[in-house]
């Protein structure tokens, strides 16, 4: 079944670890968004990629990374996790940037916790 | 700053009809998106509204006025497995997402 997946579906990590959250999609859509969900909040951009080779700054882009070697994969990576990190991190995927109303298409979610 | 607002909680009974607002304030418009969010799910894309008017799919309809910055959200025949949080996002003058906290909809049988 054509979608997007994300690992690992759930992580405890302790502060000022390093990790890297997964994300694959296989439906070949250029454009690709990190966004993390807290309680009481809307959805917030972390960083995004309207194509292979290039990346952006969303809302809140502090403490993390990406990059897009390729359409498929978009990891995000966390250098030194703080515990404002807790949350739920959803990657998204749409098959035209947003100039056109692409849809996003969500994964499953990791949710991270933070020590 | 940007903007956007939705009821946070509603209720309704199965078999019913409930419409769930979305108003908004942003730099610049340009479009409208609705998704449903299941508890512990992503969420998934139920619309899509750029020109002023109702569109009607299946027993969901997006209604959008550009000039009074509100949207709506109408379910009808409401069943058990309606109930989720709807979330109400706006396409700014940057073509960034701005995204509402949702609406938790609650369906008594």
């Amino acid at each position: 079944t054509a979608g997007i997946t994300q690992a690992p579906t759930s992580q405890i990590l302790a502060a000022g670890r390093s990790m890297t959250l997964r994300c694959t999609q296989d439906m070949r859509h250029n454009a690709m968004y990190w966004y993390r969900q807290d309680l009481g909040l809307g959805l917030r951009l972390i960083h995004y990629s309207n194509t292979a080779g290039t990346t952006g700054k969303g809302e809140v882009p502090d403490g993390y990374s990406v990059s897009r070697a390729n359409t498929d994969d978009f990891p995000l990576t966390l250098a030194s996790a703080v515990p404002s990190q807790t949350s739920v991190y959803f990657c998204a995927s749409s098959d035209s940037m947003r100039t056109s109303g692409g849809a996003e298409v969500f994964g499953p979610g990791t949710r991270l916790t933070v020590l | 700053g940007q903007n956007i607002d939705q009821p946070t909680e509603m209720t309704a009974t199965e078999g019913a009809i409930v419409q769930i607002n979305c108003t908004y304030q942003t730099s610049g418009f340009n479009g409208l998106f609705w998704y449903q969010q299941h508890a512990g799910e992503a969420p998934t894309f139920l619309s899509y509204n750029v020109l002023d008017g109702l569109e009607e799919k299946g027993r969901f309809s997006s209604f959008l006025s550009r000039s009074k910055g509100y949207s709506y959200l109408l379910l009808k025949e409401l069943q058990m497995k309606d109930s989720a949080s709807y979330l109400c996002a706006v396409l700014d003058s940057n073509y960034q997402l701005i995204w509402g906290a949702g609406t938790k909809l609650i369906i008594k049988p």
